[in-house]
């Protein structure tokens, strides 16, 4: 199958900092990812969907101006945390679809664990 | 938007036994996985099925478009398989993957 990367896999940052999480597709070109975050025993929610050369759409509640989405090219996604706070501590989680055969089954990151102190 | 229901939310098995995982959605949809999600977090693809019936070893699904459900059937379970069990759709005419709350099996020695 597909396989999706994160950098890092682990931050620990301080409150008022900016954090930078980066989130490739490795053996396939991908127009759309996928950042999710996840609170500890919780499912997964979608933060914002990523489309390669345009600006992210960002679900409700979400503020785009704290998390600054980028995706540079069909590889490459990156979840920018500005001003992190202690609140924002969680797991992040990229995905990306891969198309084919008319499939768009999605692979994920192995996550990235933010902890702002 | 739509809704996807879980049962059951947590599920302990003795080693060997056999499981069936259900999953309910509200709407029509276009896709529908199965993941793993082990300690770490990772999330591991099970099944990729929108509809019909698909096997991978000891594990198994169908969905039911048009009753709007999905089973993760789970044979001769063993310790490896414990973890949190998501189902995810994604909405007809949509484009995002909505997950549900999950089902956490712990399988016991």
């Amino acid at each position: 199958g597909a396989v999706v990367s994160q950098h890092p896999s682990r931050v620990i940052c301080k409150s008022g900092t900016s954090v930078k999480i980066e989130c490739r597709s490795l053996d396939f070109q991908a127009t759309t990812m996928f950042w999710y975050r996840q609170f500890p025993k919780q499912s997964l929610m979608l933060m914002a969907t990523s489309n390669e050369g345009s600006k992210a759409t960002y679900e409700q509640g979400v503020e785009k101006d704290k998390f600054l989405i980028n995706h540079a090219s069909l590889t490459l996604s990156t979840l920018t945390v500005t001003s992190a706070h202690p609140e924002d501590s969680s797991f992040y989680i990229c995905s990306a679809r891969e198309p084919s055969g008319g499939t768009y089954e999605q692979y994920f990151g192995p996550g990235t664990r933010l902890t702002v102190t | 938007g739509i809704q996807v229901e879980q049962s059951p939310p947590d599920l302990i098995l003795q080693e060997g036994a056999n499981s069936t995982l259900r999953c309910n959605f509200s709407d029509s949809v276009n896709n529908l996985q199965w993941f793993h999600q082990n300690p770490w977090g990772q999330l591991i693809n099970l099944f990729y099925i929108p509809s019909g019936t698909k096997q991978n070893g000891r594990l198994s699904a169908t969905t039911v478009a048009t009753e709007r459900y999905s089973l993760l059937y789970i044979s001769s379970s063993q310790t490896t398989d414990s973890g949190v069990y998501f189902c995810a759709v994604e909405q007809t005419g949509g484009f995002k993957t909505i997950f549900g709350a999950g089902t956490r099996l712990f399988v016991k020695a």
